[in-house]
């Protein structure tokens, strides 16, 4: 079955600078990316999301980029804020089968003002 | 307001006092799913179903149980609770996950057993 690996674990970012949270799968046949947000105390919230015919998504300060020869993806936060501050979790899946989507461990993501 | 509801927020229990956790949403989703999130480990799916009456296990199915007898209702029995299954628990829902459609979580439920 599919596995989903992300690092880091936690980030730590001044205000105003970027991060990027990587994210790598085992299923070459997974074909939908999607990336949700879980701030403290919260649900997890979709934020964005890529298909595998698309190479980099983009949604204001938000980038996704995909890599399907190497199987990775990435998430792209720029111009960071203390309300980006959240556990982020990377997915993948296929649109076939009878497969489920696979979360990976999550990133803790700490932007210090 | 389209919404997963999982009830209730907060359980403390003892060892082996069985207990269901209800997950209903309003949202004529094909598609529910259980996770357990822990420190370190991230969101790992319990059950999930792709439709009514149509059940399959995810990566940590031991000690629980579910049913999807109707559309809008995916219950999660725990018939013999243990204290390795403290966690948070959240319910989701999704149109089709198969088409990639976005999943809407519950606002989870906090169970300790002691």
């Amino acid at each position: 079955g599919e596995n989903v690996e992300q690092h880091p674990s936690t980030l730590s970012v001044q205000e105003g600078d970027s991060a990027v949270i990587k994210c790598t799968y085992s299923d070459s046949a997974s074909n939908y990316f999607p990336w949700y947000k879980q701030e403290l105390g919260k649900r997890p919230q979709l934020i964005i999301d890529i298909r595998s015919n698309v190479g980099e998504k983009k949604d204001q300060r938000i980038a996704v980029t995909l890599n399907k020869t190497a199987k990775h993806f990435s998430l792209h936060i720029t111009e960071t804020q203390p309300e980006d501050s959240a556990v982020y979790f990377c997915a993948a899946s296929r649109n076939s089968g009878n497969t489920p989507l696979v979360f990976g461990k999550g990133t803790r993501l700490s932007v210090i003002a | 307001e389209a919404q997963v509801t999982q009830n209730p927020r907060y359980l403390i229990t003892v060892t082996g006092k069985k207990l269901t956790v209800t997950c209903s949403q309003n949202m004529n989703h094909e598609y529910m799913s259980w996770y357990r999130q822990d420190p370190g480990l991230g969101l790992r799916q319990i059950y999930y179903s792709m439709n009514v009456e149509v059940t399959d296990k995810g990566d940590v199915p031991e000690g629980y149980k579910v049913s999807r007898k109707e559309k809008r209702n995916f219950p999660l029995i725990l018939e013999s609770p243990s204290p390795n299954q403290t966690s948070l628990y959240f319910c989701a829902s999704s149109m089709g996950l198969l088409r990639g459609e976005k999943l809407f979580f519950g606002s989870g439920t906090q169970l300790s057993v002691l």
